[in-house]
């Protein structure tokens, strides 16, 4: 099976730095994703890691170490528009045209003004 | 906007009935991958299709089936609905997986009620 364990909530204030932690047992790995979902509308994508390290876009950043089966998701300079759910998926499976993912439940950030 | 679009929106059936959900994915796009996501279960994989065929199942009940038609639109079709089958149902496109990112599109998804 697939077991992928996120924080269920957390909160912070604007202008600050939230890292969301992201812990995942799957039977394959072939590249871990964060989306970021607002209420009752459809995951965006955010980031992609399949190697160990850091990938940085603008003020959000991923983390990925294999061996421990772990990622973060960090947000930097928090903004109100940042209060979401935010999803970490991994896909298990190498070929070139399966691309499943499984995802974590989601932890809803709240941003407080 | 994803590019990939859903129809219905919205849809309120009984239990019983059999309802048929409906996606486009973005130009060019050969993946479509269907997600069901309540409110105790998370998203969750449905059903994968690559170029008109099935590549991958996951929790999919045996009332439920897809197809992807020739001009690479899926269609998602529940049937002998119940009313733990209430919950939003997504649509993904991706162009390619495996090696590359393969980052999936999500369309805004079909609400289905059933009461």
């Amino acid at each position: 099976g697939q077991n992928i364990d996120q924080p269920t909530e957390m909160t912070a204030t604007e202008g600050a730095i939230v890292q969301i932690n992201c812990t995942y047992q799957t039977s394959g790995f072939n590249g871990l994703f964060w989306y970021q979902q607002h209420a009752g509308e459809a995951p965006t994508f955010l980031s992609y890691n399949v190697l160990d390290g850091l990938e940085e876009k603008g003020r959000f950043s991923s983390f990925l170490s294999r061996s421990k089966g772990y990622s973060y998701l960090l947000l930097k300079e928090l903004q109100m528009k940042d209060s979401a759910s935010y999803l970490c998926a991994v896909r298990p499976d190498r070929g070139s045209t399966l691309g499943r993912l499984y995802f974590g439940r989601g932890t809803q950030l709240t941003v407080w003004p | 906007d994803s590019g990939v679009t859903q129809t219905p929106k919205h849809l309120i059936t009984a239990t019983g009935q059999r309802v048929t959900l409906r996606c486009s994915p973005r130009s060019g796009d050969l993946s479509v991958y269907w997600y069901q996501q309540s409110l105790d279960q998370g998203l969750q994989f449905l059903i994968q299709y690559y170029n008109g065929e099935e590549r991958a199942k996951g929790n999919i009940l045996e009332r439920f089936s897809a197809q992807q038609f020739p001009d690479l639109h899926s269609e998602l079709n529940l049937s002998s609905l119940e009313l733990g089958d209430s919950a939003l149902y997504f649509c993904a496109s991706s162009p390619r997986t495996g090696g590359e990112r393969g980052e999936q599109y999500f369309g805004p998804g079909t609400r289905l009620t059933v009461t």
